[in-house]
């Protein structure tokens, strides 16, 4: 069955410290593949997305991703966490079959940041 | 220039009742697709509608029902509700330039529906 995975539900980092969220899709051809943020009580807003091409993609916030298509992953990571980054993270994915932009999303990571 | 909204942002009602929440896309957008986010979950794919007709459909019950006006505005109807159907509705519009695929989504803050 399609999925995505996001295998760690809470992850708490220190201010400053690096950042790697995991994120796992199973699929048979390349996705197009998303990560998302959803801050408490806000709608999700598009961090970098990733379609064809180099497989290290640059977002916003100083975000960057890279498909690993041998490991069917899609990893999100940042240099150097801000408080502001505490937030829920989804890893999301259009099927290459599909015929219309339904987009497939991860349960979500929790990020929380320690002073 | 505006973001995609939605109304109302909260909403209570019982079981058996219907509900109607309402979407505008961002302004020259054609396509709006609703989701349904449940508490402690990813948010999941009800409908997409571009040019008034129904694009994609996920796998949700008959007591679903959405339809998009010539503005392109967006209403999604819920019949008899279920204690389940409590959950954040998110709705996403897109420029949608013939791949749907690729298209990025901007979401709007969503409306939380309580059933009680």
């Amino acid at each position: 069955a399609q999925s995505v995975t996001q295998p760690d539900i809470h992850i708490t980092v220190s201010e400053g410290a690096s950042l790697e969220l995991r994120c796992n899709y199973s699929y048979g051809a390349t996705p197009y593949l998303f990560w998302y943020v959803q801050s408490p009580g806000q709608g999700l807003q598009l961090l970098l997305k990733y379609f064809s091409g180099d497989t290290l993609v640059q977002g916003i916030k100083g975000f960057e991703a890279e498909f690993k298509r041998s490991q069917s992953s899609f990893n999100l990571r940042k240099p150097s966490v801000h408080w502001s980054d505490a937030a829920e993270y989804f890893c999301a994915v259009v099927p290459g079959y599909s015929s219309a932009s339904k987009i497939i999303f991860g349960s979500g990571t929790r990020l929380s940041i320690r002073p | 220039d505006a973001g995609v909204t939605q109304s109302p942002t909260h909403l209570i009602k019982t079981r058996g009742q219907h509900v109607t929440l309402r979407c505008s896309p961002i302004s020259g957008h054609k396509s709006v697709s609703w989701y349904q986010q449940v508490l402690g979950q990813g948010p999941q794919f009800i409908f997409q509608y571009y040019e008034k007709e129904e694009r994609g459909r996920g796998n949700f019950p008959d007591r679903f029902s959405a339809r998009q006006f010539p503005n392109y505005s967006s209403e999604l109807n819920v019949n008899a509700l279920l204690l389940g159907d409590s959950a954040l509705y998110l709705c996403a519009s897109s420029a949608t330039q013939g791949t749907f695929r690729s298209e990025t989504q901007y979401f709007g803050p969503g409306t939380r529906l309580l059933v009680l």
